[in-house]
């Protein structure tokens, strides 16, 4: 069946860095577009970034351009987010997420169980 | 940016009555919208997408309707294991948005 397990969460002081990654399988992962999404304690859901079945379509909320880059390894199903200049407003748990249908578009399907970002000096 | 508006923000309701939520957004996004259900310490559920599809294994007590900015989700008879909070999303624009949510607890 359909898996995806993030990895990488951590404290991390501000103005640092991480990297978090989303090991997926049961599917042929170069057939779907992948995103991030995060929530912060207690708070609603933010979508954070989005790329491509075939990597040419890479997209990011506001708040994150510029510091965050999103990438994918389709030979090691595998979905990264880089993640620089981290602030206090970064932390959140961030999920992984596969849209439901294949190709560049549709509604979030799938999700991982979620990677905790601390941002706290 | 499509802001996308949900209400109420808390509803109490008891088990077996219905329940309808609103989600409002700033633009016409079609159809292109989905609601989600998220239990304590869970990831969020896709239940409806396309405005009205019922994702697979999705109980036929939830049902979506509307289209353009109004939007509504309506459980028939509240389960134990529907109190929860639902957001909706669009996903017609970029930026992808959410709802704020609504919180559906026992009265």
């Amino acid at each position: 069946q359909v898996q995806l397990v993030e990895s990488g969460g951590a404290l991390v002081k501000p103005g640092g860095s991480l990297r978090l990654s989303c090991a997926v399988s049961g599917f042929t992962f170069s057939g779907y577009y992948m995103s991030w999404i995060r929530q912060a304690p207690g708070k609603g859901l933010e979508w954070v970034s989005y790329i491509g079945s075939s990597v040419t379509i890479i997209h990011y909320a506001d708040s994150v351009t510029g510091r965050f880059t999103i990438s994918r390894d389709n030979a090691k199903n595998s979905l990264y987010l880089q993640m620089n200049s981290l602030r206090a407003e970064d932390t959140a748990v961030y999920y992984c997420a596969r849209g439901l249908f294949g190709g560049n578009s549709g509604p979030f399907g799938y999700w991982g169980q979620g990677a905790l970002v601390t941002v706290s000096s | 940016e499509v802001v996308v508006t949900q209400s109420p923000a808390t509803l109490s309701v008891s088990p077996g009555e219905g329940a309808t939520l609103s989600c409002r957004a700033s633009q016409n996004v079609n159809s292109y919208l989905a609601w989600f259900q998220q239990t304590p310490g869970q990831a969020p559920r896709l239940l409806i997408y396309g405005a009205s599809t019922r994702a697979t294994g999705i109980p036929a007590r939830f049902s979506g309707s509307g289209s353009g900015t109004e939007f509504t989700l309506t459980i028939s008879s509240l389960q134990s294991e529907d109190f929860a909070v639902y957001y909706c999303q669009q996903y017609n624009n970029w930026p992808l948005t959410f709802g704020g949510g609504t919180k559906v607890e026992v009265k």
